[in-house]
């Protein structure tokens, strides 16, 4: 079964540091992973989609990264904001016996202080 | 038009009331999905519908019925619920250029479900 796990759950730094969030997952055939940021209360925005033959893919100051064979990704944030507090999900999209499945980790909060 | 929309922002009622949840995009989009999200927890599968077709059903009660009338459009509807089931219900959508979930999904602001 698989299962998406990551790490820190929640993560405070100064407004300026780059930081890393991580996320793992227990079965290496997936077909992409996605990052999402979700605000308090709110909906989820889609920020990265990296498919299984990609490494990397950036957006301004985010990056993320994907090692299916170890069965992780990191996503980077460079030179971090306060207006980056938010709750960071990682979810799979892969097939098992019963179908295709989309799974998602536990979210890491992060608060990025002024 | 970009978004995903959803209506209504919050909704109170109770075990024996009737109501829908609606969602709507016009990107074009042919797959839509339905999730719930408990507080503190991530969200969790419920529905998938492509060409407007039910495709997965993630083995969610009867009480809940989900309807898409056309490609745009997608409703939740919602009867003799339990306070458990209290929870934000998130729309997304996708195109459809690979099988299903394996698409970038497009996610609405939710609706913020209370059962009493």
């Amino acid at each position: 079964k698989q299962e998406v796990t990551q790490i820190p759950a929640a993560l405070s730094v100064p407004e300026g540091e780059n930081l890393v969030l991580n996320c793992s997952f227990t079965d290496s055939a997936i077909y992409n992973l996605q990052w999402f940021r979700q605000d308090p209360g709110k909906g989820l925005t889609s920020l990265l989609l990296i498919q299984s033959s990609q490494r990397e893919q950036t957006s301004g100051r985010l990056n993320a990264s994907l090692d299916k064979s170890s069965g992780r990704s990191t996503l980077y944030i460079a030179a971090s904001q306060p207006g980056d507090s938010a709750t960071y999900l990682c979810a799979v999209a892969f097939r098992d016996n019963y179908g295709q499945n989309f799974v998602f980790g536990p979210g890491t909060r992060l608060s990025v202080l002024p | 038009d970009t978004e995903v929309t959803q209506t209504p922002k919050h909704l109170v009622m109770g075990m024996t009331n009737k109501k829908s949840l609606k969602c709507e995009q016009h990107m074009g989009h042919r797959a839509m999905y339905w999730y719930k999200q408990k507080a503190k927890k991530p969200p969790e599968l419920m529905f998938v519908y492509s060409y407007e077709k039910l495709s997965i059903n993630e083995s969610v009660p009867s009480r809940f019925s989900p309807e898409c009338p056309n490609s745009s459009l997608l409703n939740l509807h919602l009867h003799a619920l339990q306070p458990e089931d209290s929870a934000l219900y998130l729309c997304a959508s996708s195109q459809l250029e690979l099988a299903t979930l394996y698409n970038e999904q497009f996610f609405g602001p939710g609706t913020r479900l209370t059962v009493l």
